[in-house]
C-alpha cells in the first residue's frame, strides 16, 4: 500500500504528558500537511511543508505544538503539555507539490485523547 | 468565521435516487474546490474537483456543480448506492495558500 500512513492510529494520554505523531507521506509528494479534526467539525489546517520547509502555520498551532520534516521525507508532529482541549483526530495529507490546484491524499489519523 | 458552509448536516436518500449535497462559501479568492468522503475510523477520501475556470465536473456518478457568482456548490450522485453512506466534506482553496478549508461536513445515508 502506497497511501499515506499515519502512527500511532490511537493515543491515549494523560494531561500533561508530551505526544508524537508520525506520518509517512505519499513516496515522490514534496508538500506535507497537518490537520486537526474534532467531533463534528471538518478538519482544520495546522501546517505544511515544501520539502523540508514549514511554510505555513495555522494560528491554531500554538507554542505547544512543534513538526518537523527533517528530510524532506516524513513528518512529526509533536504536542507538549498536553491539555484536554488537545482531544481531537490528527489528520496528515501529502500531494505531489508540483502544481497549485493539487489533491490532497489523507492518512487514517491518529485519534487522541488526552484524560 | 465559517468560510465554508453546509448547512444540512445530514441527509436521507432511498438508493438508486439522486443524492444532492450542498456547500457555500464567503471568500470569493477559493479558485479552487474539492469533495472528499469520509467513512468512521478512516481519514478523507478525495471523490472530485472542480476548478474556478469551470462550472461543471463530471466523474462517474459524480458530478460537481459550481456558482460563483452564488458562491455554490454542489455535489449530485446518481444513483445512489448504500457504499455511499458516509460523511461528505466541501473543501476549498485559494490563490495565496495552499491549505484547504474544509465545511463541518453532511452526513449521507443511503438507505437500501
Amino acid at each position: 500500500d502506497t497511501g499515506v500512513s499515519q502512527n500511532p492510529r490511537h493515543k491515549i494520554t494523560k494531561r500533561g504528558q508530551n505526544v508524537t505523531f508520525r506520518c509517512d507521506p505519499i513516496s515522490e509528494h514534496n508538500r506535507l500537511y497537518w490537520y486537526r479534526q474534532t467531533l463534528g467539525q471538518g478538519p482544520e489546517f495546522l501546517t505544511y511543508f515544501q520539502n523540508e520547509a514549514q511554510l505555513e502555520k495555522s494560528r491554531l498551532l500554538s507554542d505547544r505544538f512543534s513538526a518537523e520534516r527533517p528530510k524532506g521525507s516524513f513528518s512529526t508532529l509533536e504536542i507538549q503539555r498536553t491539555e484536554q482541549g488537545d482531544s481531537a483526530m490528527y489528520l496528515c495529507a501529502s500531494s505531489r507539490g508540483t502544481v497549485r490546484q493539487e489533491t490532497q491524499y489523507f492518512g487514517p489519523g491518529t485519534r487522541l485523547l488526552v484524560l | 468565521d465559517q468560510q465554508v458552509k453546509q448547512n444540512s448536516p445530514s441527509l436521507s436518500v432511498q438508493e438508486g435516487r439522486i443524492s444532492i449535497l450542498n456547500c457555500d462559501y464567503t471568500n470569493s479568492m477559493f479558485d479552487y474546490f474539492l469533495w472528499y468522503k469520509k467513512y468512521p475510523a478512516e481519514g478523507p477520501t478525495f471523490l472530485i474537483s472542480i476548478s474556478s475556470i469551470k462550472d461543471k465536473n463530471e466523474d462517474g456518478r459524480f458530478t460537481v456543480f459550481l456558482n460563483k457568482s452564488a458562491k455554490h456548490l454542489s455535489l449530485h450522485i446518481v444513483p445512489s448506492q448504500p457504499g455511499d453512506s458516509a460523511v461528505y466534506f466541501c473543501a476549498a482553496s485559494n490563490n495565496y495558500g495552499q491549505n484547504f478549508v474544509f465545511g463541518p461536513g453532511t452526513r449521507l445515508s443511503v438507505l437500501p
